[in-house]
């Protein structure tokens, strides 16, 4: 149990293009879900914190036009990194918080994003 | 605010070893503290979290990790690790019950367990 999936798993994509990843919650609701985004050989940095039926909480220093947050249901929440750069390219992680708990978070497997 | 410590970025052991991966937090509320362990090129997968109780925890793949609050330290242990045990390990914190509104995980910079044949 307690499944969070990604898609996609790697992305390549040109620069100025806007890439769309979904983060599902397989088998269990989340009403919180939360995106990290991760460099090389560091650690997880939280970039904001979706809630489902309202707006994400953004991290400061993050850009909230860039990184645009939807979480439209219960078991799905997507990032799409608007106009991507070159300095975009990282590893972005979800993770989700099963619905009535406040402990635990599940995290997905990450994306992997590359901005040529 | 909560802040986590990993002193060691990479701690080389020999398979059937023992291992301690050591974690420090700093915080001014109750805390709860996890350990995730991160295979290449993938997500973070719980190994062991404490909650309240016991301050012994015992994780999976024969992890453990003791909660000490005069020492402000979580660190993590296996008696006997194996080549398959080879990944990144990130401790991690946040707020606790009486803990306010604090609920974000923060990370420290993880350990990188290389276990050599």
């Amino acid at each position: 149990g307690a499944v969070v999936s990604q898609h996609p798993s790697r992305v390549i994509c040109k620069s100025g293009t806007s890439v769309k990843i979904e983060c599902r919650s397989l088998d269990f609701q989340a009403t919180t879900m939360f995106w990290y985004r991760q460099f090389p050989k560091q650690s997880l940095m939280l970039m904001a914190t979706s809630n489902e039926g309202s707006k994400a909480t953004y991290e400061q220093g993050v850009e909230k036009d860039k990184f645009l947050i939807n979480h439209a249901s219960l078991t799905l929440s997507t990032l799409t990194v608007t106009s991507a750069h070159p300095e975009d390219s990282s590893f972005y992680i979800c993770s989700a918080r099963p619905t009535g708990t406040q402990e635990t978070q599940y995290f997905g497997p990450g994306t992997r994003l590359l901005v040529l | 605010a909560q802040s986590v410590t990993q002193l060691d970025s990479q701690v080389p052991v020999f398979e059937e070893a023992p291992v301690e991966l050591r974690c420090n937090y700093s915080s001014s509320v109750s805390v709860y503290l996890f350990w995730y362990v991160q295979y290449p090129n993938q997500g973070l997968q719980l190994l062991l979290k404490y909650l309240s109780g016991s301050t012994l925890v015992k994780g999976i793949n024969g992890f453990e990790a003791e909660f000490n609050k005069s020492q402000t330290s979580f660190h993590l242990r296996k008696p006997s690790v194996h080549i398959s045990d080879t990944a990144e390990y990130f401790c991690a914190v946040r707020g606790g019950p009486y803990g306010g509104a604090t609920n974000k995980l923060i990370f420290g910079t993880g350990t990188l367990l290389a276990v050599q044949p």
